[in-house]
């Protein structure tokens, strides 16, 4: 079956603190993705990565930054994180095969910034 | 850049109802794909529409994709509460996209037994 995998469930942060998602999938997909979610906003593109040690900004990107070192894992750092960064974020995964892949999200990792 | 909308934003049924979503793109779209968020959890994949006026069923819901290709419905007959959750619309976003997409705001329905 199917698995992407984020490292933490809920995750409680200071301002200022530096803040690692880590996010493994399991299906040799060549695109990884970072989203958060917020009410009435839906979901807003960080970042992703097309192959190992590439990436690209998304919609949202300032203030985060990514990590792609093996084809399995992508990790998502806040460098100092704010509060305004309090938000569920969303890894997903998918394949390159063809245009229109469906996506493959992990369970989330809701970040409160106090 | 390219947006998609998402009406209504919530939607509150009593069981046994119709629903509907609607998803607008700013842009053509190749395709246009469907998840399903329930409470607490994490969206999933519904479907994908290709073809322009395509019209596609899984058992009470039914997908169409406009004949532009610039907007989609989601409709559900005769809701349960197990139909619960966040309908979310999303398209390729432009350029080189590498599976990137562009998500609606979803729809949130409640269904009341």
């Amino acid at each position: 079956d199917v698995k992407v995998t984020q490292s933490s469930r809920y995750l409680v942060k200071r301002t200022g603190e530096k803040v690692f998602l880590e996010c493994v999938q399991d299906m040799d997909h060549e695109n990884m993705f970072w989203y958060r979610q917020d009410p009435g906003l839906g979901l807003r593109l960080i970042y992703f990565s097309y192959d190992v040690k590439m990436k690209e900004k998304g919609d949202i990107p300032e203030g985060y930054s990514v990590s792609r070192e093996k084809k399995e894992r992508f990790s998502l750092i806040l460098e100092s994180a704010s509060t305004n960064q309090t938000s569920m974020y969303l890894c997903a995964s998918s394949t390159r095969r063809g245009v229109g892949e469906k996506l493959f999200f992990g369970s989330g990792t809701q970040l409160s910034v106090l | 850049g390219q947006q998609v909308m998402q009406i209504p934003q919530y939607q509150h049924v009593q069981e046994g109802e119709d629903f509907t979503t609607y998803c607008n793109s700013s842009t053509t779209l190749s395709n246009i794909q469907w998840y399903k968020q329930r409470p607490g959890g994490h969206p999933v994949f519904l479907i994908q529409l290709v073809k322009s006026g395509e019209v596609k069923k899984q058992k009470r819901l039914t997908f169409q994709f406009g004949e532009a290709k610039k907007n989609s419905s989601l409709h559900i007959t005769a809701t349960q509460t197990t139909d619960v959750g966040t309908y979310f619309c999303a398209g390729p976003a432009g350029g080189t996209s590498y599976g990137k997409l562009t998500f609606g705001q979803g729809t949130i329905l409640t269904v009341h037994p």
